[in-house]
């Protein structure tokens, strides 16, 4: 199994400011993966995060807008960069552990 | 590439009437199959999963799935619901093949259990 630490677990943020999500894993994993939950909607994946190389975006999904950090096979940072209100979302980071997914806590962020 | 569709977007029932969320699911290659529950205002936890053998999987909790590969199938039962079942459910696959791993997700169906 694996935890998942995340925080902040929630904010509230101007427009045009930027967050970073951090998410600590309680082992080593290859692969991080984030995901964005939009008010009433499923989970979309924003980008696979390996160490030591550039994270892997989705469609829809830029490095600009979304910088990720993965200096460690423990360790990742998503950035929310110069927000506006449709940012508004819950974050998750995932790993795999053997067969199953696990999960952040998320990170509900509102920007204003 | 995956896919997974949820057919219901709202399912409400009574207490203890009987459940099934339906979900199916595409891929050119063999998956792995997942229920999530996502409680208000908490995080995802797994239900159940499918990797391999018996076709039915239950949970602790007295949910079940039952994957149908001719049918592409993978749809949640529960016999009788009880109010603490109200949550968002959402089904999820991932392609079994290479080392690689991500979720597809549907877009999740609320569960409501009216008294």
């Amino acid at each position: 199994s694996a935890v998942i630490s995340q925080k902040p677990s929630r904010d509230i943020c101007q427009r045009g400011t930027s967050l970073t999500i951090q998410c600590q894993v309680d082992s080593q994993v290859t692969m991080m993966f984030w995901y964005r939950q939009q008010p009433g909607q499923s989970l979309t994946l924003i980008a696979t995060a390996n160490q030591g190389s550039e994270a892997t975006y989705e469609s829809g999904f830029v490095i600009d807008k979304f910088p990720i950090s993965r200096p460690n096979l423990t360790f990742s940072t998503l950035t929310v960069s110069n927000m506006s209100p449709e940012d508004s979302s819950i974050y998750l980071c995932s790993v795999f552990s053997g067969t199953e997914a696990f999960f952040g806590q998320g990170t509900r962020l509102t920007v204003v | 590439a995956q896919s997974v569709t949820q057919l219901d977007s709202q399912v409400p029932v009574f207490e203890e009437a009987p459940v099934e969320l339906r979900c199916n699911y595409s891929s050119s290659v063999s998956v792995y199959l997942f229920w999530y529950v996502q409680y208000p205002n908490q995080g995802l936890q797994l239900l159940l999963k499918y990797l391999s053998g018996s076709t039915l999987v239950e949970s602790i909790n007295g949910f079940e799935a039952e994957f149908n590969k001719s049918q592409t199938s993978f749809h949640l039962r529960k016999p009788s619901v009880h109010i603490s079942d109200t949550a968002e459910y959402f089904c999820a696959v991932t392609e079994i093949s290479g080392s690689a791993r991500q979720l597809t997700f549907g877009s999740g169906t609320q569960l409501t259990v009216l008294p």
